[in-house]
């Protein structure tokens, strides 16, 4: 039983167009939301975060959308470039006091940037 | 240096053994984590050390998973009599506070198990 799903398991998108990237929770306890990155080989690192008390958090060429009452989060980068191409990863963490203490990640999605 | 630190990077071994995992956080933080990451998967949370204990070990799969963290820095993932099925990458993860208190995870690179 999937918590975070990441229903595009690939996403292809033209370098200094906008990548829009999709996430899907169930877990109403969720409160905090991370975008991690992870490239071939490496270990994920963290890229943008969320509390559930805001609707929008903006970093650079990445902004992050929270839609609670819908239960979905979405990463838009832009404009895109080439070294965005990697596995982005949704992740979501409770309050303590609510299930394990641990980040629940989904599937991922691979964002390929075509030149 | 200065990020997560983990050995070996890869490991093969025959069904039935046993291996150990080791992780090396950064300098200061408290909370540790190990993630599995299965092939087309998500890392999926196994345990959470706050210091020395073991503050929460619901997602480890079976009693032939164990980990410890004795002086609160280095942590082992220990796994016995292992099954193909535990073939995958194991990220360990450590940070200042606990993912419940916003603070965000640092990974490490991973080792890659494979069981034969």
């Amino acid at each position: 039983d999937q918590q975070v799903k990441q229903n595009s398991p690939s996403l292809s998108v033209q370098e200094g167009r906008i990548s829009i990237l999709n996430c899907d929770y169930t877990n109403s306890m969720f409160d905090y939301f991370l975008w991690y990155k992870k490239y071939p080989a490496e270990g994920p690192t963290f890229l943008i975060s969320i509390s559930s008390i805001k609707d929008k958090n903006e970093d650079g060429r990445f902004t992050v959308f929270l839609n609670k009452s819908a239960k979905h989060l979405s990463l838009h980068i832009v404009p895109s470039q080439p070294g965005d191409s990697a596995v982005y990863f949704c992740a979501a963490s409770a309050n303590s006091g609510g299930g394990a203490d641990g980040l629940t990640f989904g599937k991922g999605t691979h964002l390929i940037i075509q030149p | 240096g200065a990020g997560v630190s983990q050995t070996p990077s890869n490991k093969v071994t025959e069904k039935g053994k046993y291996v150990e995992l080791r992780c090396d956080p950064i300098s200061g933080h408290t909370a540790l984590y190990w993630y599995r990451q299965s092939l087309g998967q998500g890392p999926e949370f196994l345990i959470y050390f706050q210091g020395t204990g073991a503050a929460d070990d619901s997602g480890l799969p079976n009693d032939r998973f164990f980990a410890v963290r004795p002086e609160g820095s280095v942590s082992t993932l220990k796994i016995q009599r292992t099954e193909r099925g535990d073939s995958a990458v194991y990220l360990c993860a450590s940070s200042l506070t606990s993912a419940a208190n916003t603070g965000e995870l640092f990974f490490g690179e991973g080792s890659r198990l494979t069981v034969l």
